[in-house]
């Protein structure tokens, strides 16, 4: 069963808009973080912002906001005032069970965002 | 945020080699490995999972003979495409979460494996 699903592919947005990017998971565990990595056409993977289970207030990193609705086991990525330079893959991943370093991070399919001018 | 540096950022070799890639920590203790492999327009996907001093763990459908991973150093991983075929040909990335224990993997530059 799919843990991450990230059910945009593509995503066109006016430069300066806001646009969310959609991510549900699923999980058994009571304990578990969400993340968003940004992956430019260079391949790099660069982590955005994290968000743990027990946290209750959403995380926000400058331009990029974690809108984290438990219940409904989504966690959206809000990024205000689109620049050129964001246009690049978004992945949602997941860490299940208590954080330790030996935690494995899954990732969803990824959604593809381009900046128009 | 911690370095992890990943070598070559890209290789081609002929079908039957084998390939060595390597993943370094530069200024932490990565206890814990991950690598990934990402073909063109899709996700990561977790190969394995390696703890420095042990086997590596590998995910379900992945050949451990074919994909040798050694994490022999709190510093070092590497990643051996044996036998190498064009159908191997991907992106090949790692990550590694150590010590002190931060919330984010820190991942490399990842390799581009071309195989002809």
């Amino acid at each position: 069963a799919q843990k991450i699903t990230q059910t945009q592919p593509g995503m066109f947005v006016q430069e300066k808009e806001a646009v969310t990017l959609d991510c549900t998971y699923d999980t058994s565990d009571q304990s578990y973080g969400l993340f968003w990595y940004k992956q430019p056409s260079s391949g790099e993977m660069i982590f955005l912002i994290y968000q743990g289970s027990y946290d209750e207030q959403n995380a926000t990193e400058g331009r990029y906001s974690l809108n984290f609705q438990k219940a409904r086991k989504s966690a959206n990525l809000v990024i205000s005032a689109s620049q050129l330079g964001d246009s690049a893959m978004y992945f949602c991943a997941m860490r299940e069970g208590r954080d330790s370093s030996a935690s494995k991070i899954i990732f969803g399919s990824g959604t593809r965002l381009s900046i128009r001018p | 945020g911690a370095v992890v540096s990943q070598h070559p950022s890209w290789v081609i070799c002929k079908s039957g080699t084998s390939v060595k890639i390597e993943c370094r920590s530069l200024d932490f203790q990565a206890t814990t490995m991950f690598w990934y492999r990402q073909f063109p327009k899709q996700s990561l996907m977790l190969m394995a999972t390696s703890n420095e001093g042990s086997k590596a763990t590998y995910e379900q459908g992945v050949e451990k003979d074919k994909f040798l991973i050694n994490h022999a150093s709190l510093t070092l991983s590497t990643l051996t495409v044996t036998s190498a075929h064009p159908e191997d040909s991907s992106f090949y990335i790692c990550s590694a979460r150590g010590q002190p224990i931060s919330t984010e993997a820190f991942f490399g530059q990842g390799t581009r494996l071309t195989v002809v």
